[in-house]
This record gives C-alpha cells, sequence and structure tokens, in this order.
C-alpha cells in the first residue's frame, strides 16, 4: 500500500510556481522523502530528496514541515516541458522505491 | 551524462515465448533494478542486482528470472511469455548507498499477444 498521499491532478500556468503537496504521514524517523517525475513515454527522473531540512537544487526546492508527515515540491518557473506525473516517495526499504499514481502537473500556456 | 540504455523501446512477442529484455548502465553502478508499470498500480520492483552474479526478488518476480553477469548489464528474462506479462518494463541504476538516487533507462513496452 502507498505510504505517500498526492493529488491525482494539478494545472498550473507557464511561468509560476507549481506547488506539488504531498503527505507522508506514516514516515519514520530516517526515512527520506524523495520526488520523481515521469515525463510521458520516458522513465522516471529524479528531482530532489531530502529528511527534514529543506532542500533546492536546480531543478526544484523540497519543503518538508517540521512534523515531517507532509512535504511540498516547488518549480518555482513552470514551463511547459514541466508536464509530466510528479511522484513524491518515501524509502520503504533497503532498495524498493515504491512508487505510487503521483500528480498530473499540467503546465498550461 | 549518466547513461542507462534498454534494448528495445518497443517489443511484440508471442504466448510461450522466450523473451530477453537487455539493460546497461555507463556509471559502474554496483545496484541494478527491473520494474514494471502498469496504469494504476505505478512502479512494482520486479528483481533487483547489488553486485555481479547476486539477486533478490522484488515484489513481483514469479514469472521473471534475470542475469547480471557482467556489471554493467542486467537482463530481465521472461521464461515462457504471458498476455498479463504486457506492460512498461523499466531499468534503473543506483550508485553508492541506499540513499542515492535511481537512473532509469527509457522503458521498454512489451506486447505478448
Amino acid at each position: 500500500d502507498a505510504k505517500t498521499t498526492q493529488p491525482p491532478s494539478m494545472d498550473c500556468a507557464e511561468g509560476r510556481a507549481a506547488n506539488l503537496p504531498c503527505n507522508h504521514s506514516t514516515i519514520s524517523g530516517n526515512e527520506y522523502v524523495y520526488w520523481y517525475r515521469q515525463i510521458h513515454s520516458q522513465g522516471p527522473q529524479y528531482i530532489i530528496h531530502g529528511l527534514k531540512n529543506n532542500e533546492t537544487n536546480e531543478m526544484a526546492s523540497l519543503i518538508i514541515t517540521e512534523d515531517r508527515k507532509s512535504s511540498t515540491l516547488i518549480l518555482p518557473h513552470a514551463t511547459l516541458r514541466d508536464t509530466a506525473v510528479y511522484y513524491c516517495i518515501d524509502q520503504t526499504g533497503a532498495n524498493n522505491l515504491f512508487f505510487g499514481t503521483g500528480t498530473r502537473l499540467t503546465v498550461i500556456p | 551524462d549518466v547513461k542507462v540504455t534498454q534494448s528495445s523501446r518497443y517489443l511484440v512477442k508471442r504466448t510461450g515465448e522466450k523473451v530477453f529484455l537487455e539493460c546497461v548502465q555507463d556509471m559502474d553502478h554496483e545496484n541494478m533494478f527491473w520494474y514494471r508499470q502498469d496504469p494504476g498500480l505505478g512502479l512494482r520492483l520486479i528483481y533487483f542486482s547489488y553486485d555481479v552474479k547476486m539477486k533478490e526478488k522484488g515484489d513481483i518476480p514469479e514469472g521473471y528470472s534475470v542475469s547480471r553477469e557482467k556489471k554493467e548489464r542486467f537482463s530481465l528474462i521472461l521464461e515462457s511469455a504471458s498476455t498479463n506479462q504486457t506492460s512498461m518494463y523499466l531499468c534503473a541504476s543506483r550508485g553508492g548507498t541506499v540513499y542515492n538516487e535511481q537512473f532509469f533507462g527509457p522503458g521498454t513496452r512489451l506486447t505478448v499477444l
């Protein structure tokens, strides 16, 4: 069973920030939160991950709440190429990343 | 650029055929994975390998086997393909610790008739 909960779909206007929420209320203290995305007909692509501090890289920012029960992925200036399915994952074991059904983000011109 | 390649993007096979899906990575990663992706079910782990000649079952290994004779290559084998194995198959690799990201190939869409 999925341990994370995400909205099935979201729209965002091109050039605006896309904020994708994720609930992971059962996450344990040493589990990281990972975000991947999958553009149509391609394999998933890693975006970012974090434990408890906020993280930023060239693709996105990750904001994790203090209680670690939820997080938000922020794409600061969404482009049409950011249209994809975004997966929030908490690490369930040594090797098994459980990909649920994610959030389908559509960036609108 | 790191790269994971898969031998075919699209494959059509008949029921009962033996099917080989090949995956090659050029990053000298120890860990390699095979997933299948089906609508509404997300990605499910079939097998993974943490070293040459080593393999571990994932969540849905039935009907599949794997081979890792060289570090860069991880093969998924369908001994006798069935229609319920029609799916998108994704290979991934990961280096270093378990906290590092996985790098995925483009996927092979397999249709079994």
